[in-house]
């Protein structure tokens, strides 16, 4: 499982677009980027996964570059219930060992 | 749509005595984890099951730590003797093959020992 790393934490304010990056840069060939949320008290919710390019569902984008060795995570006009810590995965399909990291605590506000 | 359920929702044990957490993952899933969360801190990988054994195995998954899948639903965390740092809450996941690394998690089990 690659190592990443998040900021610890974010600030914004409702509206705003927010961009969270997790540095991968020992990503192998065959490793996904997967991002979750996690409220307090409940379990980390998968929220988008990319391998290369740009991925888009309805809740968030990512943007992977060329290298691979980050991802932005894109959440677009935030609200108060996005306040959440968000972490960053990578590793591949047979992975056994998946470990998150500390996280990025994100805290929206009026 | 399907999801990852656990029991109980919250337990509390006196230090010493045993607890058996339960989880039935997504029906087609073939792998199972168990996590811990200590309020405040971080979610910590404890182990991964697959094919009916453990697959891998943190360091905090000692010997007061083990798995079951006794049938074809349930999987089950035992901790034999609980120590007053065992409280926190965990939490089930479960996978599909071929879904990369997205793992589903449950609501957790919210384990207070006393």
């Amino acid at each position: 499982l690659a190592k990443t790393t998040q900021p610890i934490s974010m600030d914004s304010y409702e509206g705003q677009e927010v961009n969270i990056t997790c540095s991968h840069n020992n990503i192998a060939t065959n490793d996904y980027i997967t991002w979750y949320q996690q409220f307090p008290s409940q379990g980390p919710r998968f929220i988008i996964q990319g391998y290369k390019t740009k991925v888009t569902n309805e809740v968030a984008s990512l943007f992977i570059p060329a290298d691979r060795k980050s991802s932005t995570l894109s959440l677009p006009r935030v609200s108060l219930s996005d306040t959440a810590v968000y972490y960053c995965l990578v590793g591949d399909d047979g992975e056994n060992d998946m470990r998150f990291g500390a996280g990025t605590r994100l805290t929206v506000k009026p | 749509e399907p999801e990852v359920t656990q029991t109980p929702s919250h337990q509390v044990t006196q230090m010493g005595q045993e607890v058996i957490l339960r989880c039935v993952p997504i029906s087609n899933h073939l792998y199972f984890y168990w996590y811990r969360q200590i309020l405040g801190q971080k979610v910590e990988f404890l182990v991964s099951f697959y094919n009916n054994e453990i697959s891998e195995k943190s360091e905090i998954f000692d010997d007061q730590f083990s798995v079951e899948r006794p049938d074809g639903s349930n999987f089950t965390l035992k901790i034999r003797s609980t120590k007053l740092e065992d409280s926190a809450m965990y939490f089930c996941a479960s996978r599909v093959q071929g879904a990369g690394n997205t793992i589903y998690f449950g609501e957790g089990s919210w384990l207070t020992v006393v």
